[in-house]
């Protein structure tokens, strides 16, 4: 069975300094991997995705990811976090040969960035 | 661009009241899908649609009915609701599922049962 974790319920960083929020999962075979940002009463949006390829994946907002095979992590990074960053961020994994009838979501980590 | 539209936006129903909540999308993707998200939980995947007429069972269908009759709409219903079902709802549609591309989420309906 698929799986996500996100450890962190809420994550607090001061703008301008870099932020981590952290995801692993588990998967059979070789997974798929999405992150997606939900802001105040609006749907989630798509930040990026880990499909193959290199390991450092860049998406919308200069967030970026690295995926992690032998540590089954796909952590999301900003080198300079910004105030409107505050959001609710979902980690997504679905196995390669799977749909998205099979995507399974993580319980989101809340970031707030303080001014 | 109006991507995938969801009404009502919020919504009180009293235990055992019946309600559909419509999602459309103008993207003319083939799959669709309606989650619930509880505070938490994450999303939890309620049904999903492979294309006008097909319809099967997510991880918690549960209560729900479901339609396709259209490729733009897919509209959810609920029957005799209950507290339990108090939750934000979300649609969703992708192109393909086989695809490697993202979902694209509507703003959610609010609904809260009394």
């Amino acid at each position: 069975a698929q799986s996500v974790a996100q450890p962190e319920d809420q994550v607090n960083v001061a703008e301008g300094n870099p932020l981590t929020v952290k995801c692993t999962y588990s998967v059979s075979g070789n997974p798929y991997l999405f992150w997606y940002v939900q802001y105040p009463n609006r749907g989630l949006q798509f930040l990026l995705k880990y499909i193959t390829g290199d390991n450092l994946v860049k998406g919308s907002y200069g967030f970026e990811a690295e995926f992690n095979k032998s540590q089954t992590s796909f952590h999301l990074k900003k080198p300079s976090a910004l105030v409107s960053d505050s959001a609710l961020y979902f980690c997504a994994v679905r196995g390669m040969n799977t749909g998205f009838q099979k995507l399974v979501f993580g319980t989101g980590t809340r970031l707030l960035v303080s001014p | 661009n109006a991507g995938v539209t969801q009404t009502p936006k919020f919504r009180i129903l009293k235990i055992g009241q019946s309600m559909t909540l419509q999602c459309t999308q103008d993207m003319n993707h083939n799959y669709m899908y309606w989650y619930r998200q509880d505070p938490g939980m994450g999303l939890k995947l309620i049904y999903y649609s492979v294309g006008a007429g097909i319809t099967d069972k997510g991880e918690v269908p549960n209560g729900y009915n479901v339609s396709r009759s259209t490729t733009e709409d897919f509209p959810l219903r609920l029957e005799l609701a209950a507290p339990s079902q108090t939750s934000v709802y979300f649609c969703a549609s992708s192109p393909e599922t086989a695809n490697t591309g993202e979902l694209f989420f509507g703003e959610g309906s609010r609904l809260t049962v009394l």
